[in-house]
């Protein structure tokens, strides 16, 4: 069975600090790893995505990296801000499938 | 702007009605999806849609249909099969179907049951 899980549910830090989002997936086949973020009531906006040849994708203050053998990825959120209080999915691509595999969700919230 | 539209954003129906979400889509994409939500849940594929005329079942298809008579359009109709029906609902394209192709998402539509 394809799963993907997502620990914590939720996470509620001060500003400022640097965090770990992290995501664990079962299925081997795996051919891209994306993560995403939701903000109350609204769709997802794609943050990174990592090809399976990939260790590590990087945006601004986001880097993901991924680590098949393990079947792990995380996203770290450097120098958090109150803006980055969000839901963040992340999402399994399977070689030869057509759908997306998602976790439930880390809710975070960045405190003043 | 190119993008995903749902409407309405807020849909509510009594138990027995069959309704329909709207999603339109301006981005040229031939392949299009849609999505359930609950809850402290990942999101659920209900239905995809490769291309015009074509579409297949995700995990969780009773209780609605879809149609594709269009490239933009991919409606999707809770029937008064659906047991559960009050969820979020997005809709999603990419050009082509298939893990290699991001997928864009819409706003959602929050359907509730009265």
């Amino acid at each position: 069975k394809q799963e993907v899980t997502q620990i914590p549910a939720a996470l509620s830090v001060p500003e400022g600090e640097n965090l770990v989002l992290n995501c664990s997936f079962t299925d081997s086949a795996i051919y891209n790893l994306q993560w995403f973020r939701q903000d109350p009531g609204k769709g997802l906006t794609s943050l990174l995505l990592i090809q399976s040849s990939q260790r590590e994708q990087t945006s601004g203050r986001l880097n993901a990296s991924l680590d098949k053998s393990s079947g792990r990825s995380t996203l770290y959120i450097a120098a958090s801000q109150p803006g980055d209080s969000a839901t963040y999915l992340c999402a399994e691509g399977i070689q030869g499938a057509q759908k997306l595999v998602f976790g439930q969700g880390t809710r975070l919230t960045i405190n003043p | 702007d190119g993008g995903i539209t749902q409407s309405p954003k807020y849909l509510f129906r009594k138990e027995g009605q069959n309704v329909t979400l709207s999603c339109e889509q301006n981005l040229n994409h031939d392949a299009m999806y849609w999505y359930r939500q609950d809850p402290g849940q990942g999101l659920r594929l209900i239905y995809y849609s490769q291309i015009v005329n074509d579409f297949q079942k995700g995990d969780i298809a009773e209780g609605y249909s879809v149609s594709r008579e269009k490239k933009e359009s991919f409606p999707l109709t809770v029937t008064s099969a659906q047991k559960n029906p009050t969820a979020f609902y997005l809709c999603a394209s990419s050009r082509g179907a298939g893990a290699a192709n991001v997928q864009f998402f819409g706003p959602g539509t929050r359907l509730t049951v009265l």
